[in-house]
């Protein structure tokens, strides 16, 4: 069955600290690979996506993903995080298909400590 | 940037009622989506929609809910009899034809409390 699994329920890293949160996904083929970003009582923002080409894509604020096809994952990394980071993140597929609906994983909610 | 919107922000309904919960996609947009998040869960699927007829379905859509686009710009859900457990934030979500340039872009959501 299509699942994203990310394995961090909650992370939390100093001000200015580097950040990488984990995500894997289990297909049959290579999906569109996406993060979103939702802060308390928000809706979700699009921070990347990942379609063909270049293995790592930059997004939004800061953030970068890096697709590995082999360990079938694209984690998502930010050099130097800052307080206004903290919220909660998803990682996302789509199988390419006309109205291909997006699957999220569980999520992982990112505190910043000062 | 053109955004989804959706309307109400928060919905307060007695159980047993109908509510329906309204949506301005994004206007040049063909595929349309609706997705739930129940409290601290994950976000999940639950209708897409082109060319006036459901794509595409979960299990969690059944009789109770339908959607439609009565214009030419909203895109509604309609919970019919809802149940305690229908309480959630509700979020719409709008591409264009192309998945490979256009992802899907969502609404703030409407968030659905049942009492």
């Amino acid at each position: 069955a299509q699942s994203v699994t990310q394995p961090d329920i909650h992370i939390t890293v100093s001000e200015g600290a580097s950040l990488e949160l984990r995500c894997n996904y289990s297909y049959g083929a290579t999906p569109y690979l996406f993060w979103y970003v939702q802060s308390p009582g928000q809706g979700l923002q699009l921070l990347l996506k990942y379609f063909s080409g270049d293995t790592l894509v930059q997004g939004i604020k800061g953030f970068e993903a890096e697709f590995k096809r082999s360990q079938s994952s694209f984690n998502l990394r930010k050099p130097s995080v800052h307080w206004s980071d903290a919220a909660e993140y998803f990682c996302a597929v789509a199988l390419y298909s006309s109205a291909s609906k997006i699957i999220f994983g569980s999520g992982t909610r990112l505190s910043i400590r000062p | 940037e053109p955004e989804v919107t959706q309307t109400p922000s928060h919905q307060v309904t007695q159980m047993g009622q109908e509510v329906i919960l309204r949506c301005v996609p994004i206007s040049n947009h063909l595929y349309f989506y609706w997705y739930r998040q129940i409290l601290g869960q994950k976000v999940e699927f639950l209708v897409s929609f082109y060319n006036n007829e459901i794509s595409e379905k979960s299990e969690i859509f059944d009789d109770q809910f339908s959607v439609e686009r009565p214009d030419g710009s909203n895109f509604t859900l309609k919970i019919r009899s809802t149940k305690l457990e229908d309480s959630a934030m509700y979020f719409c979500a709008s591409r264009s034809g192309d998945l490979a340039n256009q992802p899907q872009h969502f609404g703030d959501g409407t968030r659905l409390s049942i009492l």
